[in-house]
Formats: structure tokens, C-alpha cells, sequence
């Protein structure tokens, strides 16, 4: 089975900062990497889907990158309603493991 | 508007079986692959299962292989998950998520774009 892992768990940090998650697959996923945000007590909101591709809707200051065994999420400049916990995830055939997730939080 | 409403939180006994449907709007139900993700307390989200509501066919996550049953009646437009001898561990909230989707024969797997609110399962003697 394929697994992931994120970086860091947990991320203070202000408004108006540039932030960027690592996400990492045990072996080779291609493009097949979806990013969600979600907030306490709501379900997951699709960000990215094939790695870089900005689901419909979601602002341009969110971003992704990488192929292979390597990610990234990157948001521009962090607004108020960005703090939240984000998961990546592998979606492909049969296997769609999420990431253990990382909190950004206010600092 | 696409929209998935799930059923209502539900409280059980170890041992017991729960059983939460997915109701399905604004597309064509038997085109879209549904999934099931579970997150427990303080913790990240887990997938659970798949199922291809045009012809029912089911992939389980091993963890929950003899215990899960999804099934779907395409009259309404609901998927069901059904979990059974349910234990402590099994207290979470279960999300149905829409993800890839069947042409004709062209089948292709995609990121969750739409989700259902989430059912709080309880499992307490």
C-alpha cells in the first residue's frame, strides 16, 4: 500500500504569510494528488486535484506542485479564513490514502 | 447544485450494526463513483470504500474488508454504508464523497469534489 506523510503537523504562522505543506508518497503516485482544507466540525473542501490543477472556486492564492513522490501546497499570502487543517491525498485506481494532515494555526 | 444530505447521528451498542445512507441530487447518480472516509475524534481522515452505483460493484479498504457493506438504490438516488460488530474504535463521523466518475465504459478515478455533511456514530455500552 502506498503511504503519505505531511510536513510539518503543525503550522503557526500570521496572516499575510507565505506558507507551504510537503506531502510525500511512499513510491511514485505521478500527478494523482488531491489537496482539501478542513475546518472544525465541517467535511474536507477539494483545493487541488492532479496535483496542480485549482479545483473550481477556490482562490488563486492557493497553489500545488510536484509529481512523482513529492508535493507541495502553497498559499500566497494566508488570509484569516485560511486556518484550518489540510490533507493531501493519493487518488488512483484502487487506493486513496490521506495524508495525516497539518494544522495551520494563528501564531 | 450537486448536494449529498446523509442520515442523522446514531448511537450504538459494541456489538451492534449501523447502517447510514447518502442521498444524492443535482446529477446523474449512476455516473459518479461514490466513496466513504471515516474521521474519528481528533484525528485524519480515513477511507473506508468505494462503490460504482451503475452496476453496485464494491472496493473495501482492507482494514474494514468483512466488516463494511456499501450498496446503493438507484430508485432514490442513496448509497448506504453499512458497518458492523461495531467497537469503541468505530466512534467517528462517517462523510459519503463523491470522486471519479464512468463513461459508458471509460472509467476514471478523481479527487473528492463533493461531500456529505457528516453522521456522528457513537459506539458506548
Amino acid at each position: 500500500d502506498i503511504q503519505m506523510t505531511q510536513s510539518p503537523s503543525t503550522l503557526s504562522t500570521s496572516v499575510g504569510d507565505r506558507v507551504t505543506i510537503t506531502c510525500r508518497a511512499s513510491q511514485s503516485i505521478s500527478s494523482w494528488l488531491a489537496w482539501y482544507q478542513q475546518k472544525p466540525g465541517k467535511a474536507p473542501k477539494l483545493l487541488i486535484y492532479k496535483a496542480s490543477s485549482l479545483e473550481s472556486g477556490v482562490p488563486s492564492r492557493f497553489s500545488g506542485s510536484g509529481s512523482g513522490t513529492e508535493f507541495t501546497l502553497t498559499i500566497s499570502s494566508l488570509q484569516p479564513d485560511d486556518f484550518a487543517t489540510y490533507y493531501c491525498q493519493h487518488y488512483n485506481s484502487y487506493s486513496f490514502t490521506f495524508g495525516p494532515g497539518t494544522k495551520v494555526d494563528i501564531k | 447544485q450537486v448536494h449529498l444530505v446523509q442520515s442523522g447521528a446514531e448511537v450504538k451498542k459494541p456489538g451492534a450494526s449501523v447502517k447510514v445512507s447518502c442521498k444524492t441530487s443535482g446529477y446523474t447518480f449512476t455516473t459518479y463513483y461514490m466513496h466513504w472516509v471515516r474521521q474519528a475524534p481528533g484525528q485524519g481522515l480515513e477511507w473506508m470504500g468505494i462503490i460504482n452505483p451503475s452496476h453496485g460493484s464494491t472496493s473495501y479498504a482492507q482494514k474494514f474488508q468483512g466488516r463494511v457493506t456499501m450498496t446503493r438504490d438507484t430508485s432514490t438516488s442513496t448509497v448506504y454504508m453499512e458497518l458492523s460488530s461495531l467497537r469503541s474504535e468505530d466512534t467517528a463521523v462517517y462523510y459519503c464523497a463523491r470522486g471519479g466518475y464512468c463513461i459508458s465504459t471509460n472509467c476514471h478515478h478523481a479527487a473528492f469534489d463533493v461531500w456529505g455533511q457528516g453522521t456522528m456514530v457513537t459506539v458506548s455500552s
